[in-house]
């Protein structure tokens, strides 16, 4: 059981590039968040799915894109990246259908770059 | 949108020391969870806590939903907790982090 697991672990862009980041959970999952970490500050939900083939915007959503259309996958895209991008991002994932609790399980982040 | 503040936002211990880390948010939440990010980087659940008390070790939680907080208790600190705990409070399926208490426990 691997848990949530993120590729790649670190990039480093050029502004105006363009990349996918990649999440995934063998937990079976309804809920997957992206999130993204700036230094001296708590987390800042960027998207977010709450099934298979749904996504929804978060507290920061501009400047990315994203898809989830398999349940155990969630990609984040940044079509055009800009400096202001740089940051940790962080992918979880939540809800087991039956079960009452939300717990979310995070994975190890992925340290992105633009210059 | 729901504001969600802690208390305090750094905090430096002696090892051995018991410390409270406080979480207020502005609304009603659905949930809320504490959780331990260690100096590496990884977020590490600890409680998943919407209301009542929850214990796990030399940790424990407490949340009082009428009255928009919680608490987590650290007992004899070890410098492995030293790190940033974070509270998350989630509403309409919208999760909203605090900006964290940063702990430093020194030996």
């Amino acid at each position: 059981n691997a848990g949530v697991t993120q590729t790649p672990k670190f990039r480093v862009l050029k502004t105006g590039q363009s990349m996918t980041l990649l999440c995934a959970q063998d937990m079976n999952h309804e809920y997957m968040y992206w999130y993204r970490q700036d230094p001296g500050m708590g987390l800042r939900l960027i998207h977010y799915s709450v099934g298979e083939g749904t996504t929804a915007k978060g507290e920061v959503p501009d400047g990315y894109n994203v898809s989830r259309l398999k349940k155990q996958n969630f990609l984040l895209g940044l079509e055009s990246a800009a400096p202001s991008q740089t940051s940790v991002y962080f992918c979880a994932s939540s809800y087991v259908p039956g079960r009452i609790d939300y717990e979310q399980y995070f994975g190890p982040g992925t340290r992105l770059t633009v210059t | 949108g729901i504001q969600v503040e802690q208390s305090p936002p750094d905090l430096i211990l002696q090892e051995g020391a018991n410390s409270t880390l406080r979480c207020n948010f502005s609304d009603s939440v659905n949930n809320l969870q504490w959780f331990h990010q260690n100096p590496w980087g990884q977020l590490i659940n600890l409680f998943y806590i919407p209301s009542g008390t929850k214990q796990n070790g030399r940790l424990s939680a407490t949340t009082v939903a009428t009255e928009r907080y919680s608490l987590l208790y650290i007992s004899s600190s070890q410098t492995t907790d030293s790190g940033v705990y974070f509270c998350a409070v989630d509403r309409d399926d919208k999760i909203i982090f605090g900006k964290g208490t940063r702990l430093h426990i020194l030996p």
